[in-house]
């Protein structure tokens, strides 16, 4: 199965600040089959990237996501308030449908 | 507006077995990929499988293969999730999530809000 390895762990900024997280996958995944989710506490994901980079419906364009084979990025480009939550990659290129062990996005 | 509401939360006892439902409104259910994917406490997300309605097929996460039985009830537009021999380590939120492409697993645009399983003596 493909392993998705996010970093860091634990990234603290500041509101109006850019976030950069990290997805790398164990083998390419194909045809940049890779979404991206924001999770809140108590909440179900909420889709925010797909295709790699393409944005879902109603996200936000201060979210970006770029990359390819094997190295995945999800840009956000000036911290809200409401963007602080856990971020989870997932490919969906080959069965079975891998995530990444997430990235906390903390309030310094 | 697609919307997956989910059952209650269960307590089982180790060795037994749970079915949870997810039922959904809006958008034609048949065509849809329904998967289900869990959280056990504090950590990340796991993808157990998923069932394609119109094309009567599942395709399972190999390490759930033997314990889960997906399915789906087309007049009622609900997907089933049953997960025997449980064990400790399978308390976790479970939810059931859609797949915006039509009769493919991929990524999921739409989530129910998730059941609590509790598996405890």
């Amino acid at each position: 199965e493909i392993v998705l390895t996010q970093s860091p762990g634990t990234l603290s900024l500041s509101p109006g600040e850019r976030a950069t997280l990290s997805c790398r996958a164990s083998q390419s995944v194909s045809s940049s089959y890779l979404a991206w989710y924001q999770q809140k506490p108590g909440q179900a994901p909420r889709l925010l990237i797909y295709g790699a980079s393409s944005r879902a419906t109603g996200i936000p364009d201060r979210f970006s996501g770029s990359g390819s084979g094997t190295d995945f990025t999800l840009t956000i480009s000036r911290l809200e308030p409401e963007d602080f939550a856990v971020y989870y990659c997932q490919q969906y290129g080959r069965s079975p449908y891998t995530f990444g062990q997430g990235t906390k996005l903390e309030i310094k | 507006q697609v919307q997956l509401v989910q059952s209650g939360a269960e307590v089982k006892k180790p060795g037994s077995s749970v079915k949870v439902s997810c039922k959904a409104s809006g958008g034609t259910f048949s065509s849809y990929a329904i998967s289900w994917v869990r959280q056990a406490p504090g950590l990340g997300l796991e993808w157990m499988g998923g069932i394609i309605p119109i094309l009567g097929t599942a395709v399972y996460a190999q390490k759930f293969q033997d314990r889960v039985i997906l399915s789906a009830d087309e007049s009622t537009s609900t997907a089933y999730m049953e997960l025997s021999s449980l064990r400790s380590e399978d308390t976790a939120v479970y939810y059931c999530a859609r797949d915006p492409g039509m009769a493919t697993i991929t990524y999921f645009d739409h989530w129910g809000q998730g059941i609590l399983v509790t598996v405890s003596s």
